[in-house]
């Protein structure tokens, strides 16, 4: 079946590190994945999406990498800030999986100052 | 655009009772999803509408939980005979046509079943 892993631990990190989230699939030839950040009580915020046929994608601080032959995506925050801290979540889509979006169990990641 | 919003934001209801969640979408996005979300794991799929048709549905939503969207905006969900398994975050989404659109979440109802 289908399995989208992503560290269950939290990762915490210094205040201008690099923080990076890994998340892991199997069973699955994803189209395009996306990431997602969520604040606890809140529902979750996209932030940004990558396809197959692009091995990076940045937009400010934030890049992902989808390397399709790991399995695996990447996602980094540059210069990280306390308030960077939250729960983030991805979910590869397969091109005939509709529009349902599966999610991962999420990073929570803390930025100590 | 005032974001997508859900009412009633915390629910605390007994055992056997229904619940009716309400969910207002961004005004012109044509797609409403459904999610149900419990403590440290990531949102799970439950049901999706284009406009007013519901469009797929997850095979793990019980026959105790009905979904309508009946003008193709607002949308209800509504869970008979509650289960205390069913306490959890139910969290709506919309998002605009098209392929892989990113999906703009709501504040979700938090249900308690004692």
């Amino acid at each position: 079946s289908q399995k989208i892993e992503q560290n269950s631990e939290a990762l915490n990190i210094q205040e201008g590190k690099t923080a990076t989230l890994t998340c892991n699939y199997t069973n699955y030839s994803p189209a395009y994945l996306q990431w997602y950040r969520q604040d606890p009580g809140r529902g979750p915020v996209f932030l940004l999406l990558i396809r197959e046929n692009e091995k990076e994608k940045r937009k400010e601080r934030l890049k992902v990498t989808f390397d399709t032959t790991l399995k695996q995506s990447l996602f980094h925050i540059t210069a990280s800030q306390p308030a960077d801290s939250a729960t983030y979540l991805c979910a590869p889509l397969g091109a005939n999986a509709g529009n349902m979006l599966t999610f991962g169990g999420g990073t929570r990641l803390m930025v100590k100052p | 655009d005032t974001g997508v919003s859900q009412d009633p934001r915390h629910k605390i209801t007994k055992r056997g009772q229904n619940v009716t969640f309400r969910c207002d979408p961004i005004s012109e996005h044509n797609r409403l999803y459904w999610y149900r979300q419990t403590l440290g794991q990531g949102p799970e799929f439950l049901t999706y509408f284009q406009n007013e048709a519901q469009l797929e549905k997850s095979r793990l939503l019980s026959d105790r939980f009905s979904a309508e969207r009946p003008k193709g905006s607002f949308s209800t969900l509504e869970i008979q005979r509650t289960e205390q398994g069913d306490s959890a975050m139910y969290l709506c989404a919309s998002s605009p046509s098209g392929q892989w659109r990113e999906q703009y979440f709501g504040p979700g109802t938090r249900l308690t079943v004692t």
